[in-house]
């Protein structure tokens, strides 16, 4: 079974704060993505990468970045942590889809719900 | 037209019920397609890949239009633990490995 693993359930951190959510997928996924999900507004993406220090920014990147130093790990940074950032954080991973063109099946961490104060 | 549009839900079935949910997108050249669901307070799951000709998977059936950029999810005899929200799922334009998650339709299926 695939298994991606977000380092925290739940995280309480303080205005300016720098903020750092942990993600490990075990199954040596090229693809990894940081998406934030909102009430009405569905799953947002952040950050993506297709390889190890490789990034591309996705729809909702302003205030985040990401670091992927090794395959199995991507990480989102909050440089300063900001009320209005305050939501569910998901990371996925996918296998590179076929001929690298069509998209995979992405599998889903358990979500870190994040509440800055 | 959004990337990926659903109806807005909720829909409240009693048990035993039939329900479909319908999907459209914006891309044309679209490859991938998806339906997750999402249980309350949970990561959205797979439930299936939806194929050309259309497929089966038990009391699930997907079905895609190609001509009409349109999905749909079929249940039949619902379940109470078919509850949750259902995310239909596309490809992103130009951009490999990248998914459009629609902001879902709830189902809540009641005794």
């Amino acid at each position: 079974d695939v298994k991606v693993t977000q380092s925290s359930r739940y995280l309480v951190k303080r205005t300016g704060e720098k903020v750092f959510l942990e993600c490990v997928q075990d199954m040596d996924h090229e693809n990894m993505f940081w998406y934030r999900q909102d009430p009405g507004l569905g799953l947002r993406l952040i950050y993506f990468s297709y390889d190890v220090k490789m990034k591309e920014k996705g729809d909702i990147p302003e205030g985040y970045s990401v670091s992927r130093e090794k395959k199995e790990r991507f990480s989102l940074i909050l440089e300063s942590a900001s009320t209005n950032q305050t939501s569910m954080y998901l990371c996925a991973s996918s296998p590179l889809g076929l001929a690298g063109r069509v998209a995979n099946i992405q599998y889903f961490g358990a979500g870190t719900r994040l509440s800055v104060l | 037209r959004k990337e990926v549009e659903q109806d807005p839900g909720p829909f409240n079935v009693p048990e035993g019920a039939t329900v479909a949910f319908n999907c459209t997108y914006s891309n044309s050249a679209s490859q991938s397609f998806f339906w997750y669901r999402q249980d309350c307070r949970k990561e959205p799951k797979l439930l299936m890949s939806v194929y050309s000709s259309g497929n089966e998977d038990g009391r699930f059936t997907a079905q895609l239009n190609r001509a009409s950029q349109y999905i749909s999810l079929l249940i039949r005899d619902s379940k109470l633990s078919d509850s949750a929200t259902y995310l239909c799922v596309v490809n992103r334009r130009g951009s490999q490995g990248n998914l459009i998650f629609g902001k879902g339709t709830k189902l809540s299926v009641k005794p």
